[in-house]
């Protein structure tokens, strides 16, 4: 199961584009990559998935150079209701199955 | 919404009792996952159900169990609770060949007295 690891916390302003990156230098030829964003008290909610390149959808991008030993989560436009954890996983862990680690507390200020 | 549900949403019991959590997947998702989430450890995963079979299993304690339907809603079985179980558990679910795409519930949050 390839370790990641990402900031443990981040701020930005209202309107800004925010990049959050994440290391996987062990990546496995078979790994996606994924990205999910949880709410106080809520489920961890999926908002992005990519192989290779660039994955964009209505909610956010992700960059994935071609090493694929990173990868970099962006935000377009962020507002306060983007404040929240956010996790970037890589593949399955079979028996340990997602490994969510810490995360990156992502804190927008108006 | 996932289309997941998740019942009860809060449960408060005392130490030693038995409780039992319940989870729907999404329409036509046949895995089905149960996590934990405490203050100190994160989101731990304890176990995955695909189509009423166990196919994983992370940290579950023994005091714990699972299954899955046939109709494919889940239950989460604590037992011997301690004060060390109080915490959010959440299920998920997914497509088989997608287990990296996972729906999560709203969660339930278990306080033990």
């Amino acid at each position: 199961l390839a370790k990641t690891t990402q900031p443990i916390s981040m701020d930005s302003y209202e309107g800004q584009e925010v990049n959050i990156t994440c290391s996987h230098n062990n990546i496995a030829t078979n790994d996606y990559i994924t990205w999910y964003q949880q709410f106080p008290s809520q489920g961890p909610r999926f908002i992005i998935q990519g192989y290779k390149t660039k994955v964009t959808n209505e909610v956010a991008s992700l960059f994935i150079p071609a090493d694929r030993k990173s990868s970099t989560l962006s935000l377009p436009r962020v507002s306060l209701s983007d404040t929240a954890v956010y996790y970037c996983l890589v593949g399955w862990g079979g028996a340990d199955g997602l490994t969510f680690g810490k995360g990156t507390h992502l804190i927008i200020q108006p | 919404d996932s289309g997941v549900t998740q019942t009860p949403k809060h449960l408060i019991t005392a130490t030693g009792q038995r409780v039992t959590l319940r989870c729907s997947p999404r329409s036509g998702d046949l895995s089905v996952y149960w996590y934990q989430q405490s203050l100190d450890q994160g989101l731990q995963f304890l176990i995955q159900y695909y189509n009423g079979e166990e196919r994983a299993k992370g940290n579950i304690l023994e005091r714990f169990s699972a299954q899955q339907f046939p109709d494919l809603h889940s239950e989460l079985n604590l037992s011997s609770l301690e004060l060390g179980d109080s915490a959010l558990y959440f299920c998920a679910s997914s497509a088989w060949d997608q287990k990296d795409t996972q729906y999560f519930g709203p969660g339930t949050r278990l306080t033990v007295l």
